[in-house]
């Protein structure tokens, strides 16, 4: 049974490049979320994805958007790149059947994103 | 003021200690709390999900206090496998967690 598998794992960026994150949520499992993770910090919610459509988002600018597809893969892309946008990004996958207060989110490994 | 507090630590223990995390949240709406596990450059696991009435799991308690908005862990005979970063999460609403920065805990032998 396939967890949570992001790519790529690490990449390199310079500012005002754009980047495109990859996650395959585990099997069986609709629901996908995606948190950024700073050094030294906890992980921050980006926004999540359900039936193919943004449906929480957190606080974070309009240059982050993403995108699920019918197999509920999901794509995380941030534009215009800052060097604070320099983080580990996290994605979650869980099961709209499971209710929210079991709070038990999958998440893949992350893609180290560096920017210079 | 962030949503969620923790002592970043770390706390350096020795085998066989006990040692607690404590963790206060800001919104007295929240609804679910959990705390998470996260070894070094690895990502975070969920260790246990956190009730008023307090729970257990072997050598892991985590007690929830509504009325003073906080949350703790203790640890009983801690092993070197315990060595990691403990991450306090509150769910306010939908399915977005609000994970704190995180707690380190070193145990040496």
């Amino acid at each position: 049974d396939a967890g949570v598998t992001q790519s790529p794992t690490h990449l390199i960026k310079t500012r005002g490049q754009q980047v495109t994150l990859r996650c395959s949520p585990k099997s069986g499992h609709d629901t996908v979320s995606w948190y950024q993770q700073a050094l030294g910090q906890g992980p921050q919610f980006i926004f999540q994805y359900y039936e193919e459509e943004e449906r929480q988002r957190g606080n974070f600018p309009d240059r982050f958007s993403g995108h699920q597809f019918p197999n509920y893969s999901s794509e995380l892309n941030v534009n215009a790149l800052l060097l604070g946008d320099s983080a580990l990004y996290l994605c979650a996958s869980s099961s709209r059947r499971t209710p929210s207060y079991t709070g038990e989110l999958f998440f893949g490994e992350g893609s180290r994103l560096t920017v210079l | 003021r962030k949503e969620v507090e923790q002592d970043p630590g770390p706390f350096n223990v020795p085998e066989g200690a006990t040692v607690a995390f404590n963790c206060t949240y800001s919104n007295s709406a929240s609804q679910s709390f959990f705390w998470y596990r996260q070894d070094c450059r690895k990502e975070p696991k969920l260790l246990m999900s956190v009730y008023s009435s307090g729970n257990e799991d072997g050598r892991f308690t985590a007690q929830l206090n509504r009325a003073s908005q906080y949350i703790s862990l203790l640890i009983r005979d801690s092993k070197l496998s315990d060595s990691a970063t403990y991450l306090c999460v509150v769910n306010f609403s939908g399915y977005a967690l609000n994970f704190g920065k995180g707690t380190s805990l070193l145990v040496t032998p």
